[in-house]
């Protein structure tokens, strides 16, 4: 059964900071993985999805990674901002569950990013 | 612009009552999810549809009905609300695509207190 962990639960950086937030997961056989922000009581916005084949996306200040074969991820902040405070959560799509694109969701890591 | 809408953003309800959470797409598509979030958990799968009338369990059904009637439209229905309900709820909806491609939307969620 897969299982997606990520570590730390919570992180608190000063501004300007560079940070990495990880994930990792426990079957490799994936379509996808994506990471999302929730801000509290919000839902979830999708940042970034990497596919299976790739190794990693870009978007502005966010990089995220992947490394299928040893089950783990990577989001990479650089020059945090106290707008970047949220709980980031990661989801990887398995293979094997059909067209209905059913995510296994981790618990997330709540970022504080200090002024 | 996509967008899932959820009915309410928080909702009150006494132990017992039947209650109804609804969740509209107007993304045409065939997809939806309930997933209810809860501190150190995560989120969990209740119950998803991938056409209408058409619906599947998720990994924590118990206690919970599901109606799609229309595409747009995917209710989540608590038939005697418990205490244990309370939880954040939220809705999804992805494209159907090609594997890998795609990405989810959220709704809002609805905070749901059980008293």
């Amino acid at each position: 059964k897969q299982e997606v962990t990520q570590i730390p639960a919570a992180l608190s950086v000063p501004e300007g900071e560079n940070l990495v937030l990880n994930c990792s997961f426990t079957d490799s056989a994936i379509y996808n993985l994506q990471w999302f922000r929730q801000d509290p009581g919000k839902g979830l916005t999708s940042l970034l999805l990497i596919q299976s084949s790739q190794r990693e996306q870009t978007s502005g200040r966010l990089n995220a990674s992947l490394d299928k074969s040893s089950g783990r991820s990577t989001l990479y902040i650089a020059a945090s901002q106290p707008g970047d405070s949220a709980t980031y959560l990661c989801a990887v799509r398995p293979q094997g569950g059909g067209a209905t694109n059913k995510l296994i969701f981790g618990t997330g890591t709540l970022l504080a990013v200090q002024p | 612009d996509v967008k899932v809408t959820q009915s309410s953003r928080y909702l009150v309800k006494r132990t017992g009552e039947k209650v109804f959470l609804e969740c509209v797409q107007d993304m045409d598509h065939e997809n939806m999810f309930w997933y209810r979030q809860d501190p150190g958990l995560g989120l969990r799968l209740i119950y998803f549809s991938y056409d209408v009338k058409m619906k599947e369990k998720g990994d924590i059904p118990e206690g919970y009905s599901v109606s799609r009637e229309k595409k747009e439209r995917f209710s989540l229905i608590l038939e005697s609300a418990s205490t244990n309900q309370t939880s954040m709820y939220l809705c999804a909806s992805p494209p159907a695509g090609l594997a890998g491609q795609e990405t989810q939307y959220f709704g809002p969620g609805t905070r749901l207190l059980v008293l």
